[in-house]
């Protein structure tokens, strides 16, 4: 069957540290892969595509890794900050899209 | 950047009853809307895929007939939960997609549905 996982335990790394969460996949090819930031009770919001040609995505402190291969993603946030506390959602399309659980994060002070 | 609205963002209905919700697009036009809905710790899970002036596409397990999509407009879609149970109760939460071709979704802030 199709599955996705993220870290289903919750991450806490130091300020300024960079935080690293895992996506992994199987029995999907999909064309693309996305991430999302969830706040408590809040919508999520869209972060970075990366598509299965790239290797690798950066938007400002964050950056996308995508291994067809490994059939996996990581998402970093590097010079983390507490603002960046929150809960990160990858998600696949295939015939329609499918989101992970979330990894949340927690950036210590 | 793309915004969506919902409304209302919270609600708290009797068991039996209909709650309306409304999604929008603000500042684009929306020619795919879906509906989620997730629970506490959960991921979010697909209940229906609308397209503006045809019938929603809805996930297996998901009742046609108590979780009403309209998508009358490119900027409105509404989801209506008819006879509204307690095990309904969830957050809600609708997200669109433009019409340039991209694939992020833009997702609205979400209704916290409360059935007594």
């Amino acid at each position: 069957s199709q599955k996705i996982e993220q870290n289903s335990e919750a991450l806490n790394i130091q300020e300024g540290k960079t935080a690293t969460l895992t996506c992994n996949y199987t029995n999907y090819s999909p064309a693309y892969l996305q991430w999302y930031r969830q706040d408590p009770g809040r919508g999520p919001v869209f972060l970075l595509l990366i598509r299965e040609n790239e290797k690798e995505k950066r938007k400002e402190r964050l950056k996308v890794t995508f291994d067809t291969t490994l059939k996996q993603s990581l998402f970093h946030i590097t010079a983390s900050q507490p603002a960046d506390s929150a809960t990160y959602l990858c998600a696949l399309e295939d015939d329609k899209i499918i989101f992970g659980k979330g990894t949340r994060l927690h950036i210590l002070p | 950047g793309a915004v969506v609205s919902q409304h209302p963002s919270r609600v708290i209905c009797k068991s039996g009853t209909s709650v309306k919700i409304e999604c929008r697009s603000l500042d684009f036009q929306a020619t795919t809307m879906f509906w989620y809905r997730q629970f506490p710790k959960q991921s979010l899970m697909l209940m229906a895929t609308s397209n503006e002036g045809s019938k929603a596409t809805y996930e297996q397990g998901v009742e046609k007939d108590k979780f009403l999509i309209n998508h009358a407009s490119l900027t409105l879609s509404t989801l209506t939960v008819t006879s509204a149970h307690p095990e309904d109760s969830s957050f809600y939460i609708c997200s669109a997609r433009g019409d340039g071709g991209t694939y992020e979704q833009y997702f609205g802030p979400g209704t916290r549905l409360t059935v007594t």
